[in-house]
């Protein structure tokens, strides 16, 4: 089983719609998760990080469920601009490195 | 933020050759990560470079193949050995970021091996 798993789109959605992307990892010893954005043929950059209490940075919303072992990430009122992949990261405890997921393609339609 | 450049941006190699690639920040880190990307998919760790000590590579990569040196703070470099078309990817390095555990990538080397 991959470490992480992501469905892989792709989204179309509408400007002003909200859309939710969802990401399941497979070690219960993960201690760290984050959302990263990858616009096309450019390197991957920081979206937000993930909290246990979940957390809100203007339109995007990350949650954390540790009993199923899956973070999700909700855009409210989606721009063009949010058009790209965004990647599913865990760190499990004790590592450094980080466990991409395959990310998922969001299209916004004008 | 680490500002990150890598050079070359882009190669089209033979295969049987090698290519060296280049990792520069503009400030002092204590890690340096390389990752590979291939086509389609997303990014698997090659191997961690920690200055002064050999690289740590992760499951699947060898030292002969990707030998990696990391002379100082703020350079690594990442050779890919006697390509064969599957090396056709591209290669990012990585130093930690701010937060615990966050990490600013380079802009990527796009290499094809023909």
């Amino acid at each position: 089983r991959k470490e992480v798993e992501q469905d892989p789109g792709p989204f179309n959605v509408p400007e002003g719609a909200t859309v939710a992307f969802n990401c399941t990892y497979s070690n219960s010893a993960s201690q760290s998760f984050f959302w990263y954005r990858q616009d096309c043929r450019k390197e991957p950059k920081l979206l937000m990080s993930v909290y246990s209490s979940g957390n809100e940075d203007g339109r995007f919303t990350a949650q954390l469920n540790r009993a199923s072992q899956y973070i999700s990430l909700l855009i409210r009122d989606s721009k063009l601009s949010d058009s790209a992949t965004y990647l599913c990261v865990v760190i499990r405890t004790g590592a450094n490195n980080l466990f991409f997921g395959t990310g998922t393609r969001l299209t916004v339609i004008p | 933020s680490a500002v990150i450049s890598q050079k070359p941006s882009r190669d089209i190699c033979q295969r049987g050759t090698s290519l060296t690639i280049q990792c520069q920040v503009d400030s002092q880190v204590t890690m340096m990560f390389w990752y590979r990307q291939q086509p389609g998919q997303s990014l698997t760790l090659i191997a961690t470079a920690n200055q002064g000590s050999e690289a740590t590579y992760e499951s699947g990569f060898v030292i002969d193949k990707f030998p990696i040196s990391r002379p100082n703070l703020t350079f690594s470099t990442l050779t890919v050995s006697n390509m064969s078309p599957e090396d056709s990817s591209i290669y990012l390095c990585s130093v930690e970021g701010g937060q615990a555990y966050e990490q600013y990538f380079g802009p990527g080397t796009r290499l094809t091996v023909t």
